[in-house]
């Protein structure tokens, strides 16, 4: 099995809502990540956790706000986010002896 | 610093082989991935090899490795309307992370 999974699969927000991403994964995988990907373009690291704890954060805006609550799950907190904002947010684990990472199928989030 | 590219569109026939070519600069690159994305999916991980492979074969995928040219492909044989998607090349050194190619958008005819 593996299966990453994301909740919601989309989300209309405006500039002065607070929403939660959601993303599980029931491999034991010690290492998550999220993405954010615009159309027609790669995926862009956001943040990685490891053993549940912030490992990279790629200079994201305060705006976004990663939580890994246990090892199966990772939510991406929202607040104030601004219309580019608007994108696919894609969610990823690897094993620990692996170096396979597979993602869920991502949020599309469109930021009115 | 790394750098992945990929030729951006690729067209072909239903039926004939697709080969989808990717270029990287990181000579530390240990594993070199391939992915698959179709429209408003997630990513699909198709293949990856070692570094120290030179092919990778896996029912309709091959995967070769030019480690000295750094240049890795994907051939697909027997392609079908359903592979039309896009592909993304992604190199990794170590346990860092991914680095992706722009991707390559392959569209199969019939």
């Amino acid at each position: 099995d593996t299966e990453v999974t994301q909740t919601p699969k989309h989300l209309v927000m405006g500039m002065t809502n607070k929403k939660s991403l959601k993303c599980e994964q029931h491999m034991g995988h010690r290492a998550m990540y999220w993405y954010k990907q615009k159309a027609k373009k790669p995926p862009e690291l956001m943040f990685v956790y490891s053993y549940e704890k912030l490992s990279i954060n790629e200079s994201v805006p305060s705006r976004f706000s990663p939580e890994c609550p246990n090892s199966s799950l990772l939510n991406l907190h929202l607040h104030a986010l601004q219309p580019e904002d608007s994108a696919l947010y894609l969610c990823a684990s690897t094993p620990d002896s692996s170096y396979e990472q597979y993602f869920g199928p991502g949020t599309r989030l469109t930021v009115t | 610093g790394e750098d992945v590219e990929q030729s951006l569109f690729l067209s072909v026939r239903e039926g004939d082989s697709s080969v989808i070519n990717c270029t990287y600069t990181d000579s530390s690159s240990t594993y070199l991935y391939w992915y698959k994305q179709e429209p408003g999916a997630g990513l699909q991980l198709l293949t990856y090899i070692f570094s120290n492979m030179d092919m990778k074969q896996d029912q309709r995928l091959t995967v070769l490795l030019n480690k000295k040219d750094k240049h890795l492909s994907l051939r697909i044989a027997d392609t079908q309307t359903g592979d039309s998607a896009i592909y993304f090349c992604a190199e990794r050194e170590g346990y860092s992370t991914l680095t992706f190619g722009k991707g390559t958008m392959l569209l199969v005819s019939p």
